[in-house]
């Protein structure tokens, strides 16, 4: 069965540094796609990147990019100069194996707060 | 910019009662999830529609929940009798065709049952 592991539930950061936020996964299928959301405390999920599993360079969207480390099942997401606004959860999430697709599945989050 | 949008926003109301949440998903797409998530854990899928059709609903206690999505268009999820154990967010999102499109959220349903 597939599973999203992060094991930091909470993480700070400077404002205007870097910081990685982890996620390691488990999955037989060879064809997978890894998604990071963004969740403030209002409540709505807000989606970041993706990552498919054969894809041959790292994503990239704006200040946020994707260690993707296919070995080692890790897809970590890189947040570059932080910002207040930055502060929230993330969630790491897989879609599923053939024939689910359409399915994802969240890992349990890490809360990040930035410091001024 | 198109939305998913979900009412209400807020509910409380006491075990026992029923209630029911509604979801529109954006226009065009197609598959539409009904999550549940509860404080400080990751959503955790209730049900997946494709078009008017249930995809899954493995994990839809279905001794009280019920989901419908009649005209492949919104969604409305019911819980009757509402327990204490069911205060939590509900999330409703909605997906393009594409297997590489990324989910869409609505605002959510902060439910508290008293």
């Amino acid at each position: 069965a597939q599973k999203i592991t992060q094991t930091q539930p909470g993480m700070f950061v400077q404002e205007k540094e870097a910081v990685t936020l982890d996620c390691t996964y488990d999955t037989s299928d060879p064809s997978y796609g890894l998604f990071w959301y963004k969740q403030p405390s209002s409540g709505e999920m807000i989606f970041l990147i993706y990552q498919g599993s054969y894809d041959q360079q790292n994503a990239t969207e704006g200040r946020y990019s994707l260690n993707f480390q296919k070995a080692r099942k890790s897809a970590n997401l890189v947040i570059s100069a932080s910002q207040l606004g930055d502060s929230a959860m993330y969630f790491c999430a897989m879609r599923g194996p053939k024939p689910s697709y359409d399915k994802v599945i969240f890992g349990p989050g890490t809360s990040l707060s930035v410091i001024p | 910019e198109a939305e998913v949008a979900q009412s209400p926003r807020y509910k409380i109301t006491e075990k026992s009662q029923a209630v029911a949440f509604w979801c529109d998903p954006i226009s065009g797409h197609a598959t539409l999830y009904w999550y549940r998530q509860i404080l400080g854990q990751g959503p955790e899928l209730l049900v997946q529609f494709q078009d008017e059709s249930v995809v899954d609903d493995s994990q839809l206690p279905k001794d009280r929940f019920s989901a419908e999505r009649l005209k492949g268009v919104d969604s409305t999820l019911k819980i009757q009798p509402a327990e204490l154990g069911d205060s939590a967010m509900y999330l409703c999102a909605s997906k393009g065709g594409r297997t590489t499109d990324e989910q869409f959220f609505g605002p959510g349903t902060r439910l508290t049952v008293l």
